[in-house]
């Protein structure tokens, strides 16, 4: 079953804009990780956040981490064109198995 | 380090056939994970290893699919008999780390008509 639960399902926006996109999930975790999926491949691993963190930064991403509220966000600033894809959150609850959400397809304009 | 690789790509085959899909982890990974991805479910767990043995095997959906690591750098998915339900991407990942980055194959699409 799905621990995660991406918010927008989808996304689409302007070239340089900054791009927002939530994940919920249910139990406590030890971690929570974002990956990106491009259009008939993999999964790349972006960022990872520790239960006992609550920002990180990496690149043009930034991932926030409420665990009073089960949720994190994470923001692509200025999106180029390359970063169309679908964007997956993954908690980690103890067991080593990682529980994906259904992702949010992001499309971005030239 | 190439990376994780699955072959094959793409596999066609009929209902009742057998299919064996197959990956190589990352060296030095001693996780490796099988997943599999439909429109309807997402990304779902089906099986993990530590050290070539089956930890947790409680996401294979039905008897008809086995997975094996006969060695460190080699596992197998096998599914018989194919059935067109079993249509979807399968991902093999590894990790030297569990509660970190996993390494993600590119996948096998897999369509059984």
């Amino acid at each position: 079953s799905q621990q995660g639960e991406e918010d927008p399902q989808a996304l689409s926006i302007q070239e340089g804009e900054n791009a927002t996109m939530n994940c919920s999930y249910k139990t406590s975790i030890n971690n929570l990780q974002w990956y990106r999926q491009n259009s008939g491949r993999g999964l790349v691993h972006l960022i990872l956040i520790r239960s006992n963190e609550r920002e990180k930064h990496s690149g043009r991403l930034r991932v926030t981490l409420d665990t009073s509220k089960k949720s994190s966000s994470l923001l692509i600033t200025a999106s180029r064109a390359a970063d169309t894809a679908s964007y997956f959150c993954a908690t980690d609850a103890n067991d080593y198995k990682l529980s994906f959400g259904a992702g949010t397809t992001v499309t971005v304009r030239a | 380090d190439a990376g994780v690789i699955q072959s094959p790509r793409h596999e066609v085959t009929e209902m009742g056939q057998e299919v064996t899909l197959r990956c190589k982890p990352i060296s030095g990974h001693d996780y490796l994970f099988w997943y599999r991805q439909t429109m309807m479910r997402g990304l779902e767990l089906l099986i993990y290893f530590n050290n070539n043995v089956p930890i947790d095997d409680s996401g294979m959906p039905e008897d008809r699919f086995s997975a094996k690591m006969p060695n460190a750098s080699f596992s197998t998915l096998k599914i018989q008999p194919s059935e067109p339900r079993d249509s979807a991407v399968y991902f093999c990942a590894s990790t030297d780390n569990p509660t970190d980055t996993q390494y993600f194959g590119p996948g096998t699409r897999l369509t059984v008509l």
